[in-house]
């Protein structure tokens, strides 16, 4: 059982460059989530879908877009990346409300 | 404003002494407490979840309990496998807020 799987492990991008994160689970789970992670920061909301076909900002959503494929695909869309978006970014999905979070391995960000 | 605040940040122990990290919260309907460790380059793994003042859970050589203020997460004679970042998260009626995590150094 996979879980959480999240792609690229690793990434560089110029300023300005586009990119998109793919996530991926096989728990059946209907909510996905996009975080990110900063030292000395909490892990922080961008954009969460709580089920197939819908998807609400969090609590960073400036600069990114997401795209909630079918049930088991949520990926993270950057169109222009900037410095300030390097960052680890984390995918996750619920079982269901009040439940624990399943997260993915990561993806580290550098923008140059 | 809702908020989870971890604390120490950083924790050196030696492996067989124990004790305890804390998360102290201040939000508005509490729905769940959740503790996660997060080992380097990974990303964070499910502990224990808490619903309710006076709740306890254990798992090995970890317990957690809470109250209607924190929860701390107390460790029994670690090990150096016990090494990781601990993160709290506090689930209220409408967001998940995570704290910014204990990191853990366990010394033979």
């Amino acid at each position: 059982n996979a879980g959480v799987t999240q792609t690229p492990k690793f990434q560089v991008l110029k300023t300005g460059q586009s990119m998109t994160l793919q996530c991926a689970q096989d728990m059946n789970h209907n909510s996905m989530y996009w975080y990110r992670q900063d030292p000395g920061m909490g892990l922080r909301l961008i954009y969460y879908s709580a089920s197939e076909g819908t998807t609400d900002k969090g609590e960073v959503p400036n600069g990114y877009n997401v795209s909630r494929l079918n049930k088991r695909e949520f990926s993270l869309r950057l169109e222009s990346a900037a410095p300030s978006q390097t960052s680890v970014y984390f995918c996750a999905s619920l079982a269901g409300p009040n439940e624990k979070l399943f997260f993915g391995s990561g993806t580290q960000l550098s923008v140059l | 404003e809702d908020q989870v605040t971890q604390s120490p940040e950083a924790l050196r122990l030696q492996e067989g002494e124990s004790s305890s990290l804390n998360c102290s919260y201040t939000v508005s309907g509490l729905r769940g407490l959740f503790w996660y460790r997060q080992d380097p380059g990974k990303g964070p793994e499910f502990l224990f979840t808490l619903y309710s003042a006076g709740e306890e859970k254990e798992k090995e050589r970890l317990k957690a309990t809470l109250t209607k203020k924190e929860s701390f997460l107390h460790i029994t004679a670690p090990k150096p496998e016990d090494s990781a970042t601990y993160l709290c998260a506090v689930q209220s009626t409408d967001k998940l807020i995570f704290g910014t995590g204990t990191r853990l150094q366990v010394f033979p």
